[in-house]
């Protein structure tokens, strides 16, 4: 059964617009969540991230909006480049005993049309 | 910088041959990580481990072990590739309970098992 789920396989923005993507969660004990691009042929790449206490955190053109209630998250990219073309995968942090365990979403293939 | 580097990017197998896929951290990070990416399958947790000489079993551990030898280094062995183990296979790294759990990674190998 999956704790993480990214509802959509994969999205189409235009550049200069916004992209939202989505991430649902089902245990109320992850205490952070994260967000990785990837390109095709390499490793994930960290995104930005945001604590459960916390209902938004922003860095530059990427923001991460957080509602526990509705055990949502959003990743706002603003304004979409041909660059953000890629996977974007929504992790969950949960500690396992002494230590910290990532649960993943599918991801979705975000793709920004010039 | 944080680095982790894997062996190869790319390997081409034999079905049956014994696989190694090495995996080295450059980070002093007490946690490493071994995952497969498959299209439409996310991430998959293969097997990880808090320290040295010390393993644990993932989500998919069957047909792979693993060999953690020193700090830095984390090996991963298939001991007889067969062809659905063809994927892009990801080495990743952390600090014990880290601030979200944030995990590095290497580039990955892309294996092809014929």
């Amino acid at each position: 059964d999956q704790q993480v789920k990214q509802n959509s396989p994969s999205l189409s923005v235009q550049e200069g617009r916004i992209s939202i993507l989505n991430c649902d969660y089902t245990n109320s004990m992850f205490d952070y969540f994260l967000w990785y691009k990837k390109y095709p042929a390499e490793g994930p790449t960290f995104l930005i991230s945001i604590s459960s206490i916390k209902d938004k955190n922003e860095d530059g053109r990427f923001t991460v909006f957080l509602n526990k209630s509705a055990k949502h998250l959003s990743l706002h990219i603003v304004p979409s480049q041909p660059g953000d073309s890629a996977v974007y995968f929504c992790a969950a942090s949960v500690w396992a005993g002494n230590n910290r365990k990532l649960i993943w979403g599918l991801g979705t293939s975000l793709a920004v049309n010039p | 910088d944080v680095k982790v580097t894997q062996s190869s990017r790319y390997l081409v197998k034999r079905t049956g041959e014994k696989v190694f896929l090495e995996c080295v951290q450059d980070m002093d990070h007490e946690n490493m990580f071994w995952y497969r990416q498959d299209p439409g399958l996310g991430l998959r947790l293969i097997y990880f481990s808090y320290d040295v000489k010390m393993k644990e079993k993932g989500d998919i551990p069957e047909g792979y072990s693993v060999s953690r030898e020193k700090k830095e280094r984390f090996s991963l062995i298939l001991e007889s590739a067969s062809t659905n183990q063809t994927s892009m296979y990801l080495c990743a790294s952390s600090f014990v309970g880290g601030t979200g759990g944030e995990q590095y990674f290497g580039p990955g190998t892309r294996l092809t098992v014929t």
